[in-house]
């Protein structure tokens, strides 16, 4: 059972445009809600997290949207660029356990120029 | 600051061979933990250790083994490969978890094992 899931699958954004990627989880016990970006042939590197005590975090081009009452969380890159073509995983944690992350199925972005 | 090493980069291995994947981290992070990245399904926690002698399962232990003798060194053996065992491994580290900053894990470049 998925318990953090992920969509799209893939997208493609003009350059200059929005990317919006989705996520939902079930376990009320997850606390802390990262967002990892991929390149290929590399390991994931922490993009941006949320903790549910705020419902929107920004840094820079990258806002992550939480609504914990849907448990649902959403990344949203701004101002998309080609170099923003990536992989993109969310992932969960329960305040109970680091470095033992749940990550959603990935979602592969492609910003065209 | 080398950050997540991880070796070897690329492994063919036939069925029923054994192998240890190794994996070193120099920032003195308590916490070590080994994902498998398979198409679809995102990265997927095999073990994990909270410190030095201590081990414990995450999703997908089933055919892999770990220990933790050093805080620097967390390697994940192979016992009897199967072509299941195909993907991409990587080891990541962290600290230990701060309430108030949350955490950051910081992931090797990863390991790719191709079982036939």
């Amino acid at each position: 059972q998925q318990q953090v899931k992920q969509s799209p699958q893939s997208l493609i954004v003009q350059k200059g445009g929005i990317s919006i990627i989705n996520c939902a989880y079930e376990n009320t016990a997850f606390d802390y809600f990262p967002w990892y970006q991929q390149f290929p042939g590399k390991g994931p590197a922490l993009l941006i997290a949320i903790r549910p005590d705020v419902s929107e975090k920004k840094e820079g081009r990258f806002t992550i949207s939480f609504n914990k009452s849907a448990k649902q969380f959403s990344l949203h890159i701004m101002d998309s660029q080609p170099g923003d073509s990536a992989t993109y995983f969310c992932a969960a944690a329960e305040r109970s356990n680091t470095g033992k992350l749940i990550f959603g199925q990935g979602t592969t972005l492609q910003v065209k120029p | 600051n080398a950050g997540v090493t991880q070796t070897p980069k690329f492994q063919v291995l036939k069925t029923g061979q054994s192998m240890t994947l190794q994996c070193a981290q120099d920032m003195n992070h308590e916490y070590m933990s080994w994902y498998r990245q398979d198409p679809g399904m995102g990265l997927r926690l095999i073990h994990y250790s909270v410190g030095a002698g201590i081990t414990d399962q995450g999703e997908v232990p089933n055919g892999y083994n770990v220990s933790r003798s050093t805080t620097e060194d967390f390697p994940l053996r192979l016992l009897s490969a199967a072509p299941s065992q195909t993907s991409v491994y990587f080891c990541a580290s962290s600290y230990r978890r701060d309430r108030h900053s949350g955490n950051t894990i910081y992931f090797g470049e990863g390991s790719w094992l191709t079982v036939v």
